[in-house]
């Protein structure tokens, strides 16, 4: 099935770094969500992006939906150790207007 | 609110075993999904539910069954398991309104080996 390119695949930088990712689609798509995935744990919706160059925030999470509408980012500013998760990027558009999952970008924060 | 469950946490199965996986929410929402997780694929829909009553297929349906015969409940039947089936499986629900559909809730996962 179609899925989304997610980057980095895992990221390992010390507190206080500030992070970046990045999905990228070969479909255009009208929504694109941001989840995180706590170690045990079913994903908890992050940030929902509903038109093309919108900028959201959500405390230390910055997401944006690309002018392309076939990508978006997530920025996290001064990493914490609990920000360590494993971070998806999900889409929705296309003939199905299916949510489709990336495959996730594993952050280790160390102290 | 307890939110969504799901039962078992963990699972394991001889092939051509059957189960059922429980998957209950108690947020009154109309919109329930199976999704399962494998490693280096994100999550994977299996099939989902709009209403009671009313079950559809999502991108990997095969060995699955579904029914929604309560707006609480949406269990997934594996009726012959297979090694291919070893994944993690997570129940989601969410309202059906618009952008709502799309603030899922996640239950805590099955964790389920087939040997």
């Amino acid at each position: 099935g179609q899925q989304l390119n997610q980057s980095p695949q895992s990221m390992f930088i010390q507190e206080g770094e500030d992070v970046s990712m990045n999905c990228t689609s070969s479909s255009i798509f009208n929504t694109w969500l941001w989840y995180k995935q706590d170690p045990g744990e079913g994903p908890v919706l992050l940030i929902a992006l509903y038109k093309a160059g919108e900028l959201t925030s959500n405390g230390r999470l910055t997401a944006q939906f690309g002018i392309t509408r076939k990508d978006s980012f997530l920025n996290i500013s001064a990493s914490i150790p609990s920000d360590v998760g494993i971070y998806f990027c999900a889409g929705r558009g296309g003939a199905t207007n299916k949510l489709i999952f990336g495959t996730g970008t594993l952050l280790a924060v160390q102290p | 609110n307890a939110g969504v469950t799901q039962t078992p946490k963990f699972q394991v199965l001889k092939t051509g075993q059957s189960m059922t996986l429980q998957c209950a929410q108690d947020m009154n929402h109309e919109y329930m999904s199976w999704y399962r997780q494998d490693p280096g694929m994100g999550l994977r829909l299996i099939h989902y539910s709009v209403g009671a009553g009313i079950t559809d297929q999502g991108e990997v349906p095969n060995g699955y069954n579904v029914s929604r015969s309560t707006t609480e409940d949406f269990p997934l039947r594996l009726l012959s398991a297979a090694p291919s089936q070893t994944s993690v499986y997570f129940c989601a629900s969410s309202r059906l309104a618009g952008f709502l559909t799309d603030t899922q809730y996640f239950g805590p996962g099955t964790r389920l080996t087939v040997l």
